[in-house]
């Protein structure tokens, strides 16, 4: 089966620096899904990215998928409060075939600190 | 359009017992994933139903049962309760049909399930 490290697993930032998280794939990554969740609450979708070399960017983050390095890395710009939670790179089985839904990393806990 | 609807938010049940839990999809979206939080193991894929057939399951006891209603609408059981069952249970919709490509789900707020 497939599996996501992410790293680092957590971060603390001060308000206005950029960070950037990393997803490694143990197997070829077809696409890509992040997702953001704060603290026992359900997942927001950030971004869906389908092919090797694609880029997507959405208000201060940008994400990237690098498929010959099985490797997707999320980027944020002058990080903000509002940027805090927990981040989560997800795959898709069936993409590769398989039938065992999304897999996901264990997240990444983003702190902003002001 | 309302977005993922999963009742209850919260439940406190005991060993030995057994828990429903429920799930309305967005309107529209005929497919429904489950899924299971833990610190320990993270989101684990539970099962996926479509057109109200189950399409795919993850590896988990058959104590870990669900099924989908004509309406999309969801259900999850988890019969004979243990304390490992302890999480956030989280369901999924997706306008997906089978042999689709990559699809956004959309997740619910979920049910935080604790067994004492």
């Amino acid at each position: 089966s497939q599996e996501l490290e992410q790293s680092p697993q957590s971060l603390i930032v001060q308000e206005g620096k950029n960070l950037t998280i990393n997803c490694t794939s143990s197997k070829t990554l077809y696409g890509l899904y992040w997702y953001k969740q704060k603290y026992g609450e359900g997942l927001i979708f950030l971004m869906m990215l389908q092919k090797g070399g694609e880029e997507k960017s959405h208000e201060k983050i940008t994400a990237k998928l690098d498929e010959k390095k099985q490797q997707s890395s999320l980027h944020i710009t002058a990080s903000q409060p509002s940027h805090a939670g927990i981040y989560l790179c997800g795959a898709d089985s069936f993409l590769r075939g398989g039938a065992d839904g999304l897999t996901f990393g264990k997240g990444t806990h983003l702190i902003i600190q002001p | 359009k309302a977005g993922v609807t999963q009742t209850p938010r919260y439940l406190i049940k005991t060993r030995g017992q057994q828990v429903t839990l429920s799930c309305s999809p967005i309107s529209g979206h005929r497919s429904v994933s489950w899924y299971q939080q833990t610190p320990g193991q993270g989101l684990q894929f539970l099962f996926e139903y479509f057109s109200e057939t189950q399409r795919n399951k993850g590896n988990f006891p058959g104590r870990f049962s669900g099924r989908q209603f004509s309406n999309s609408r969801s259900e999850m059981n988890v019969s004979t309760l243990e304390l490992g069952d302890s999480a956030l249970y989280l369901c999924a919709s997706s306008p997906r049909s089978p042999g689709q490509g990559m699809e956004k789900l959309f997740f619910g707020s979920g049910t935080q399930l604790s067994v004492l």
